[in-house]
């Protein structure tokens, strides 16, 4: 079945380390997505990225790095730089000529 | 700015009942429209979208949304609620050109037995 996974679907970590988020599609799809979100703030864009080795700020990404190295990857990297880290985070994936965005199951990251 | 608009924070119907969650966008044209459900702890599902054409549009579980112009609305409907209805309900537009959704903030839906 094609799709998008995340994992893993808990993370904990310590204050002041750094995590990386994986996602993975195998949708072939050109564009993937990376949100933040929070109870009552719907979803917030963190970073996006139309072609391999390209990738764009989007409106929270303080705090934030991310790599596209290959068409089906785009691990997200939460450094110890972002201020609230704990957060539900959500990786996406469309077509580039359409504008439906799939999603994964997210990943729940608890830092204490 | 472009941004999008979910008036209802909560929103609680019987089983059985008719459901309409509100959706208002602010953008200079007409945008790309979308809903997406998202049953505790899981990822987004898209319900249905409007692009162009038919201002009704019919999505998967019984849902179906209107666009209307003059309003800047997108209201999503479902005639009959079922209690796996559950969840929370995003409303985003798209732009032309751009491939950055922009969410509402959601409505959560509880049915009553």
């Amino acid at each position: 079945d094609g799709g998008i996974t995340q994992s893993p679907k808990y993370l904990f970590r310590k204050e002041g380390q750094n995590v990386t988020l994986s996602c993975e599609q195998n949708l072939n799809h050109d564009a993937m997505y990376w949100y933040r979100q929070d109870p009552g703030q719907g979803l917030r864009l963190i970073y996006y990225s139309q072609i391999v080795n390209d990738f764009q700020k989007g409106d929270i990404a303080e705090g934030y790095s991310v790599s596209r190295e290959k068409k089906e990857s785009f691990p997200l990297t939460v450094t110890s730089a972002q201020k609230n880290p704990t957060a539900f985070y959500l990786c996406a994936s469309s077509r580039t000529e359409t504008y439906e965005q799939y999603f994964g199951p997210g990943t729940r990251l608890t830092v204490t | 700015a472009q941004s999008v608009t979910q008036p209802d924070i909560h929103i609680t119907v019987s089983e059985g009942a008719s459901l309409e969650l509100r959706c208002n966008y602010s953008y200079g044209a007409t945008p790309y429209l979308f809903w997406y459900v998202q049953s505790p702890g899981q990822g987004l599902q898209l319900l249905l979208k409007y692009f162009s054409g038919d201002t009704l549009v019919q999505g998967i579980k019984g849902f179906e949304a209107e666009f209307k112009r003059s309003q800047s609305s997108f209201n999503l409907r479902k005639p009959s609620v079922h209690w796996s209805d559950a969840a929370e309900y995003f409303c985003a537009i798209a732009t032309s050109g751009t491939y950055k959704y922009i969410f509402g903030t959601g409505t959560r839906l509880k049915v009553l037995a």
